[in-house]
């Protein structure tokens, strides 16, 4: 059975700093890795996909990377803004297309 | 994106009776969505794998006969939550995966059940 871990499970940073959050898996036949952020009380909004033949994907201040064969993944965000303060998922699709998601890391960037 | 379209937001409801949550997707069509549910700072878990024209799949422990599964077409799925108690609150999110790019998934803003 999948496992996604997410470490830290909260993080809080002054405004500016380069942030790094993690992500493990434990099976590596995966399709794929998604980011989410979600908002309190909101959906899920997709930040990165990566596919399983991809190292990495860049949106903006945002780069995820992706080592399958270690079951890791990183979302690298630049210059954090205080806008940036929500909960960062990933998930990992596998056989059936379904999605398992991680535990989850809180951010806040403080003014 | 893709946008996918979940009804209502908020909905309180009395113990005993059901409530319908409606999940679309607005500029695509969706063979599969996926219902899934929130409790309070822990990730979401699937629920069940709903495929159009087709009986919904569910993951160990959901009880289908209170967590009722309809895809009627492609651009719709419903999830009813029969006899509601309680326990039942939580948040229901769906998600729902384009034909045309079957590997990324979409979601919808959730759904908040409160049942007192």
């Amino acid at each position: 059975k999948q496992e996604v871990t997410q470490i830290p499970a909260a993080l809080s940073v002054p405004e500016g700093e380069n942030l790094v959050l993690n992500c493990s898996f434990t099976d590596s036949a995966i399709y794929n890795l998604q980011w989410f952020r979600q908002d309190p009380g909101k959906g899920l909004t997709s930040l990165l996909l990566i596919q399983s033949s991809q190292r990495e994907q860049t949106s903006g201040r945002l780069n995820a990377s992706l080592d399958k064969s270690s079951g890791r993944s990183t979302l690298y965000i630049a210059a954090s803004q205080p806008g940036d303060s929500a909960t960062y998922l990933c998930a990992v699709t596998g056989g059936g297309n379904k999605l398992t998601f991680g535990t989850g890391t809180q951010l806040k960037v403080e003014l | 994106g893709a946008v996918v379209s979940q009804h209502p937001s908020r909905v309180i409801c009395k113990s005993g009776t059901s409530v319908k949550i409606e999940c679309r997707s607005l500029d695509f069509q969706a063979t599969t969505m996926f219902w899934y549910r929130q409790f309070p700072k822990q990730s979401l878990m699937l629920m069940a794998t709903s495929n159009e024209g087709s009986k919904a799949t569910y993951e160990q422990g959901v009880e289908k006969d209170k967590f009722l599964i309809n895809h009627a077409s492609l651009t719709l799925s419903t999830l009813t939550v029969t006899s509601a108690h309680p326990e039942d609150s939580s948040f229901y999110i769906c998600s729902a995966r384009d034909i045309d790019r079957a590997t990324e998934a979409f979601f919808g803003q959730g759904t908040r059940l409160t049942v007192v």
